[in-house]
C-alpha cells in the first residue's frame, strides 16, 4: 500500500534556529512532492512542490525542500525559524499514476517555535 | 496565487436534515475539486474527486449516496451532506486544481455541526 510518513508528531524549535520537517514515503514510480501549512481552523496553504530536477527546491516564506529519491524523502527545512511558522505541516505525495493527481497525505507534524 | 473559498464557513444543523456547501476556485479554472473530511488533530481524509461535468469519484467507504458532490462548472462543486446526523460532524475542507498545475489550492475550510 502507498503511503506517507511523518515521523515526528512535534517538533520544537528555538526561534533563530534551522528546522527540518521530516517526509519519507513508500509510493511506486516518481510521485509529486508538495508540502503545506495548516494555521487553526483554516485550510490549508501551499508552500513548494517538487516535480522534477534540482533536488533543492525553494517555496514560500523562506521554506525549502530536499528531495532525495534514493532515500524517498522530502525533508521541509528553513535556515531561521519564526514564531510565525508556528503550525501544522502536511507533506503531501501525488502518485504519476492517479490521473487525477489526487494526493495521498501524511499525518502532519506541528511546529513550535519558542521565542 | 491562485485563491478558493468555501461557504458557509460554519454550518449547525439539525440531524435529519441536508446542508450544502459551496467551494469556488476565484481566479482560475479549476478542471479537478476534490472533498475531505479533517477530524480534530488528524491528517485529510480525500472523500472524492470531482471533475466539471461528470460524475464524481469516491473513495472507498464514503458513501455516494449520502455524500452528494456536483461539479457543474469549472469554478463550482457542491457538496451535499444528506440526512446529515451528529457522526458527520466535521470540518471539510476542499480542494482545486488547474488543469495547467500540479499542486491543489485549498479552501479555507467548512465546520459543519449536527445537534
Amino acid at each position: 500500500a502507498q503511503s506517507v510518513a511523518q515521523p515526528e508528531d512535534q517538533v520544537n524549535v528555538a526561534e533563530g534556529n534551522p528546522l527540518t520537517v521530516k517526509c519519507t514515503y513508500s509510493v511506486s514510480g516518481n510521485p509529486y512532492l508538495f508540502w503545506y501549512v495548516q494555521y487553526p481552523n483554516r485550510g490549508l496553504q501551499f508552500l513548494l512542490k517538487y516535480i522534477t530536477g534540482d533536488n533543492l527546491v525553494k517555496g514560500s516564506y523562506g521554506f525549502e525542500a530536499e528531495f532525495n529519491k534514493s532515500q524517498t524523502s522530502f525533508h521541509l527545512k528553513k535556515p531561521s525559524a519564526l514564531v510565525s511558522d508556528s503550525a501544522l505541516y502536511f507533506c503531501a505525495v501525488s502518485p504519476p499514476t492517479s490521473g487525477t493527481y489526487k494526493y495521498i497525505f501524511g499525518t502532519g507534524t506541528r511546529l513550535k517555535v519558542l521565542a | 496565487g491562485a485563491v478558493v473559498s468555501q461557504h458557509p464557513s460554519r454550518v449547525i444543523c439539525k440531524s435529519g436534515t441536508s446542508v450544502k456547501i459551496e467551494c469556488r476556485s476565484l481566479d482560475f479554472q479549476a478542471t479537478t475539486m476534490f472533498w475531505y473530511r479533517q477530524f480534530p488533530k488528524q491528517s485529510l481524509m480525500l472523500m472524492a474527486t470531482s471533475n466539471e461535468g461528470s460524475k464524481a469519484t469516491y473513495e472507498q467507504g464514503v458513501e455516494k449516496d449520502k455524500f452528494l458532490i456536483n461539479h457543474a462548472s469549472l469554478t463550482l462543486s457542491t457538496l451535499t451532506v444528506t440526512s446529515a446526523h451528529p457522526e458527520d460532524s466535521s470540518f471539510y475542507i476542499c480542494s482545486a486544481r488547474d488543469l495547467a498545475e500540479y499542486e491543489q489550492y485549498f479552501g479555507p475550510g467548512t465546520r459543519l455541526t449536527v445537534t
